[in-house]
């Protein structure tokens, strides 16, 4: 089974509409993170989570909320989806107290029309 | 700020022939590197990671980087390319926090690489 799930996998909504997109991981990592990926950009950061306790806003937080209801769950919330927020959406996780990558899940293709 | 270039979007090569994709980065302190790899639909692997020490780092699939901290480079190369290294390739480097671990990734833009039979 894999270490990073991502559910679901493949997402399309109407604007205006709230979606959860959810993240499981076994592997016991305290860092939890929410990249989305658009075609030229590159990988860029939403929020992360070192702890059940600590949440972070990342460089574009903007429209986005973040649950981390328990050690291995991070879950994204758009409030009500837009166009713009149509992008491939990354989990990660990463041990808090090492030096260690981030290790990252098969990602949620998110359409908004 | 932190921040990481890829001055390649897109690179073509044939098989067999050798591989250097470029990146170049903007980090006020020793840097904390890393290159990942996308093949189509998947998620992303990481191919090799630079903390420390020895400035040529060795990766999985035959690929090595080599930081360069005059140059603020931490290019990525591979001597014979297969056709099966087809895929985005994304430069990354990570903050350091006050207890010396890292965090925080912030990634290239990537570069795509074409492989011809």
């Amino acid at each position: 089974d894999a270490d990073v799930t991502q559910t679901p996998r493949n997402r399309i909504t109407k604007t205006g509409k709230r979606i959860m997109l959810e993240c499981s991981q076994t592997k016991g990592h305290d860092r939890m993170y929410w990249y989305r990926q658009d075609p030229g950009l590159g990988l860029r950061l939403i929020y992360y989570s070192f702890d059940v306790k600590d949440i972070n806003k990342g460089e574009i937080s903007d429209g986005y909320s973040v649950s981390r209801q328990a050690q291995a769950k991070f879950s994204l919330s758009l409030e009500s989806a837009i166009p713009n927020q149509t992008a491939l959406y990354f989990c990660a996780t990463q041990p808090g107290t090492s030096l260690e990558e981030q290790y990252f899940g098969p990602g949620t293709r998110l359409t908004v029309t | 700020a932190q921040s990481v270039t890829q001055p390649d979007i897109h690179i073509t090569v044939s098989e067999g022939a050798s591989l250097e994709l470029r990146c170049n980065y903007s980090y006020g302190a020793t840097p904390y590197l890393f290159w990942y790899v996308q093949s189509p639909g998947q998620g992303l692997q990481l191919l090799l990671k630079y903390f420390s020490g020895d400035t040529l780092v060795q990766g999985i699939k035959g690929f090595e980087a080599e930081f360069k901290r005059s140059q603020s480079s931490f290019n990525l190369r591979k001597p014979s390319v297969h056709w099966s290294d087809a895929a985005e390739y994304f430069c990354a480097v990570s903050r350091r926090n006050s207890g010396g671990s890292n965090y925080k990734l912030t990634f290239g833009k990537g570069t795509l690489l074409t492989v011809n039979p």
